[in-house]
């Protein structure tokens, strides 16, 4: 099955600075990959999403890459703020289904 | 449009019991899936509805079962359960047509196994 790795687990930056969150897949049919915030107390949150017919994505502070020859997708959050700091998850999934597979998660501490 | 509700938000069993918890999707949602988050293994996939038929199934013992009505609201059920079934477990909808397949969860119920 579909195996995601995710990097770093811990993730600390100053505010203003950029943060970089990097996954790899192992199934080349994965097609989906979305990133989820998730924040104390609080279910996931889908952030942003990306399909295997596009290479890049920006929404305002966030984009999303994605390299399907390599299976690696990444994150990037520009001019980061206090607000940011939460657990972002990676995930993937095949055509067809809705099951993600997702990665450790990342948590992300963005200091004032 | 409201969102994915999950009841109950904490729960406290003992081992040896069973446990019922139920997730309503956003109105319209067909597919329900449910995962279990755990700090060690992180977001596990359970199981997943649509249209009341079991769609796909992750590698979680037979322990652990669900269901759907017909108003796609889903049930998961844990029967003898153990320690290691303490997790906070997510429902998450989606439209269900195979080709958007966003996900959206809900807050979570926190079960703790005694």
């Amino acid at each position: 099955g579909e195996n995601v790795e995710q990097h770093p687990s811990t993730l600390s930056v100053q505010e203003g600075d950029s943060a970089v969150i990097k996954c790899t897949y192992s199934d080349s049919a994965s097609n989906y990959f979305p990133w989820y915030k998730q924040e104390l107390g609080k279910g996931p949150q889908l952030i942003i999403d990306i399909r295997s017919n596009v290479g890049e994505k920006k929404d305002q502070r966030i984009a999303v890459t994605l390299n399907k020859t390599a299976k690696h997708f990444s994150l990037h959050i520009t001019e980061t703020q206090p607000e940011d700091s939460a657990v972002y998850f990676c995930a993937a999934s095949i055509p067809g289904y809705s099951t993600l597979t997702f990665g450790k998660g990342t948590m992300l501490l963005v200091s004032p | 449009k409201a969102g994915v509700t999950q009841t109950p938000r904490y729960l406290i069993k003992t081992r040896g019991q069973q446990v019922t918890l139920s997730c309503s999707p956003i109105s319209g949602h067909r597919s329900v899936s449910w995962y279990q988050q755990t700090p060690g293994q992180g977001l596990q996939f359970l199981f997943e509805y649509f249209s009341e038929t079991q769609r796909n199934k992750g590698n979680f013992p037979g322990r652990f079962s669900g269901r759907q009505f017909s108003n796609s609201r889903s049930e998961m059920n844990v029967s003898t359960l153990e320690l290691g079934d303490s997790a906070l477990y997510l429902c998450a909808s989606a439209g269900g047509g195979g080709g958007k397949n966003i996900q959206y969860f809900g807050a979570g119920t926190r079960l703790s196994v005694l």
